[in-house]
C-alpha cells in the first residue's frame, strides 16, 4: 500500500513570500501520478498541480511549481509571491497506474497562512 | 458546466437513523469515487466505481455502509445504522475515463450524528 507524508502540519509566511511545502511518499509502483489539492475554508477541494512520474520536467502553473525527485520519492510544492488567498489546507496525493481508476492517497495536509 | 452535485449539503440525525447522501457526477465521466474526512484520520477513500460497477469497497469501514451506482448520473451512500464516529466530511469525486488521472471533487456533505 501506498503512504503519503507531509511532515509540516501548520506554516506561517508573509504576503509576497515564497514558501514550499514538502512531501515524501513510499510506493512499489514506477509509474504513477502525484497531485496538490487545496482546500479553502470552503472546504471544497481544488486541484492546484499534477506530476506525471514518468516526465523528469517539474510542472508548473503560475505561480505554483513543485520539485520532483523521484528516487527520493519526493514532491514539493512551491508557492510564489504568496497571497492572502493562498490561505489553506494543502494536501499531497498520490495515484496508481496499474490499469484501473485508482482512487487517491492523501496525506494529512499542511495548513498554510498567509500573514498580510 | 455543472461540477460534481452532492446533496444534502449539510445532514444533521441521530445515532442509529438510516443517512442517505447522494452525488451527481459530471456528465460523461464514468469513474466515481466516495471519500470520508476526519480530524483523526484525514482523507480516505471508501469506493470507487468505474461503469456504474464497484471496483474497490476494501475502504468502506463496516457493514453499516454500503453505496450503489444505479447509472452513470447517480450515486448513493447509505449509513445504516448511523453512529456519531461517522461524523464527517464525505466527498464525490468523479474522473472523465479510465486512464485519465485528475478527479473533480464535489463540496462535499458535512455529517454529524447526535
Amino acid at each position: 500500500a501506498q503512504t503519503v507524508t507531509q511532515s509540516q502540519p501548520e506554516m506561517s509566511v508573509q504576503e509576497a513570500e515564497t514558501v514550499t511545502l514538502s512531501c515524501t511518499y513510499d510506493t512499489s509502483e514506477n509509474n504513477y501520478y502525484l497531485f496538490w489539492y487545496k482546500q479553502p475554508p470552503s472546504r471544497q477541494m481544488i486541484l492546484v498541480i499534477r506530476q506525471e512520474a514518468y516526465k523528469q520536467q517539474n510542472a508548473t502553473e503560475n505561480r505554483f511549481s513543485v520539485n520532483f525527485q523521484k528516487a527520493a520519492k519526493s514532491f514539493s510544492l512551491k508557492i510564489s509571491d504568496s497571497q492572502l488567498g493562498d490561505t489553506a489546507m494543502y494536501f499531497c496525493a498520490f495515484m496508481g497506474v496499474r490499469g484501473g481508476a485508482d482512487g487517491l492517497t492523501f496525506g494529512k495536509g499542511t495548513h498554510l497562512i498567509i500573514q498580510p | 458546466d455543472a461540477g460534481v452535485i452532492q446533496s444534502p449539503r449539510h445532514e444533521v440525525t441521530e445515532m442509529g437513523q438510516e443517512v442517505t447522501l447522494r452525488c451527481k457526477p459530471i456528465s460523461g465521466h464514468n469513474s466515481l469515487f466516495w471519500y470520508r474526512q476526519t480530524m483523526m484520520r484525514g482523507l480516505e477513500l471508501l469506493i470507487y466505481f468505474n461503469n456504474n460497477v464497484p471496483i474497490d469497497d476494501s475502504g468502506m469501514p463496516e457493514d453499516r455502509f454500503s453505496a450503489k451506482m444505479p447509472n452513470a448520473s447517480f450515486s448513493t451512500l447509505k449509513i445504516q445504522p448511523s453512529e456519531p464516529r461517522d461524523s464527517a466530511v464525505y466527498f464525490c469525486a468523479s474522473r472523465p475515463y479510465l486512464g485519465t488521472d485528475t478527479q473533480y471533487f464535489g463540496p462535499g456533505t458535512r455529517l454529524t450524528v447526535l
